[in-house]
């Protein structure tokens, strides 16, 4: 069965600084990989998607990811969080379509300090 | 476009009551799903429609959960009797055709 896995429940980082989010998924195929936000009291928010081609994507809010195939990995970065970017995010697989059932990791919680 | 709809933000009712979470998708979106999220499980896929025709509820947690989507433009989720274990957020997202737009949710607290 498919499945996304994110190690990281909790990350804290100081405003300014580089951050990555990991992502890993169990699937067959070359999955439909995305890459969501929610902030306290709302909805997701798309970041980012890949669906083929370039494996370096760029998304909204200056985050990209890469898709590894090897590694069965799509990390989030962003070169300089800004404390806005606190929020949860949310690695997620389209199983046989980019508009099928997500499966979603369990998200990791990032805090940003001044 | 005022994005998918969902009513009501909150909702509150005691152990054994009828609970009717209501959604508007994005108009010309073919697409509709109904997830919960809570904190032991996660976020999980309920049901999702396909052109109004459910395409698979084997995420419905048992038969007191029912899903409608009568025509294109509204949805309906149905917790009868609700349980207090039922409290989570639901959202409803619908979708073009490379991505899912989620509503902001529907808080439910079932006591």
């Amino acid at each position: 069965a498919q499945s996304v896995t994110q190690p990281d429940i909790h990350i804290t980082v100081s405003e300014g600084a580089s951050l990555e989010l990991r992502c890993n998924y169990s699937y067959g195929a070359t999955p439909y990989l995305f890459w969501y936000v929610q902030s306290p009291g709302q909805g997701l928010q798309l970041l980012l998607k890949y669906f083929s081609g370039d494996t370096l994507v760029q998304g909204i809010k200056g985050f990209e990811a890469e898709f590894k195939r090897s590694q069965s990995s799509f990390n989030l970065r962003k070169p300089s969080v800004h404390w806005s970017d606190a929020a949860e995010y949310f690695c997620a697989v389209g199983v046989s379509s980019p508009t099928d059932k997500l499966i979603f990791g369990t998200g990791t919680r990032l805090q940003v300090f001044p | 476009d005022a994005g998918v709809i969902q009513s009501p933000r909150h909702e509150v009712t005691e152990m054994g009551q009828e609970v009717t979470l209501r959604c508007k998708p994005i108009s010309g979106h073919n697409s509709l799903f109904w997830y919960r999220q809570t904190m032991m499980r996660g976020l999980e896929l309920l049901i999702y429609f396909n052109n109004n025709v459910p395409i698979d509820d084997s995420g419905m947690p048992e038969d007191r959960f029912s899903a409608k989507m009568p025509n294109a433009s509204f949805s309906t989720l149905k917790i009868q009797p609700s349980e207090p274990r039922d409290s989570a957020v639901y959202f409803c997202a619908s979708s073009s055709q490379d991505e899912q737009f989620f509503g902001p949710g529907t808080r439910l607290t079932v006591l």
